[in-house]
């Protein structure tokens, strides 16, 4: 098993830029996560899911769409990237929400 | 909103002294996880608790829940250099399954 998947590894933005994050996991966990990571803030939980079709937002979804076709991906798009979302990105998934997160390797985005 | 808190941001330790990291939550927690992420790496789950004062122990690391479900603490007896990294907490709260919060975490750095 690959486990939880990201790419690309590195992005560099302009401002206005769109872009999107992938996200995929080969272990059928019904609930996929996206958290952003900056110095000093920890990891802030931006979008989650369920399952296949059911999304919700996390506490920092501004800036942020996420869709769930699939069971195994959870792609996060940013429709016009700002310096503030500078910042390295994971995707994680569980088997439950309430249950243990396997995190991706992580997206380093940098938006100019 | 559900807040965690982590205390401290920082601690620099001699190899062979113990270490202690603390975690509150404003709400009180269905569940709490503990992750540790070492540097450049993705944060990778250690444990979690669910019940009221449950005490868990992985070798040197031990891991208490508070009897009110809104604190916990992670202790490290004879920290050794393998030891250094991010540690985190992360709370669930009731009826918030799905929603993991994760605190500042606590960097720990430990001089040989």
């Amino acid at each position: 098993n690959a486990g939880v998947t990201q790419t690309p590894k590195f992005q560099v933005l302009k401002t206005g830029q769109s872009m999107t994050l992938q996200c995929a996991q080969d272990m059928n966990h019904e609930y996929m996560s996206w958290y952003r990571q900056d110095p000093g803030m920890g990891l802030r939980l931006i979008h989650y899911s369920v399952g296949a079709g059911i999304t919700d937002q996390g506490e920092v979804p501004n800036g942020y769409n996420v869709s769930r076709s699939t069971t195994e991906d959870f792609p996060l798009r940013l429709l016009s990237a700002a310096p503030s979302q500078t910042s390295v990105y994971f995707c994680a998934s569980s088997v439950t929400g309430a249950g243990s997160r396997y995190f991706g390797p992580g997206t380093r985005l940098l938006v100019l | 909103g559900q807040q965690v808190m982590q205390i401290p941001q920082y601690q620099h330790v001699q190899e062979g002294e113990d270490f202690t990291t603390y975690c509150n939550s404003s709400t009180t927690l269905s569940n709490i996880q503990w992750y540790k992420q070492r540097p450049g790496g993705h944060p990778v789950f250690l444990i979690q608790l669910v019940k009221s004062g449950e005490v868990k122990k992985q070798k040197r690391l031990t891991f208490q829940f508070g009897e009110a479900k809104k604190n916990s603490s992670l202790h490290i007896t004879a920290t050794q250099t393998t030891d250094v990294g991010t540690y985190f907490c992360a709370g669930i709260s009731w009826g918030n399954t799905g929603k993991l919060i994760f605190g500042q975490g606590t960097t720990l750095q430990v001089k040989p």
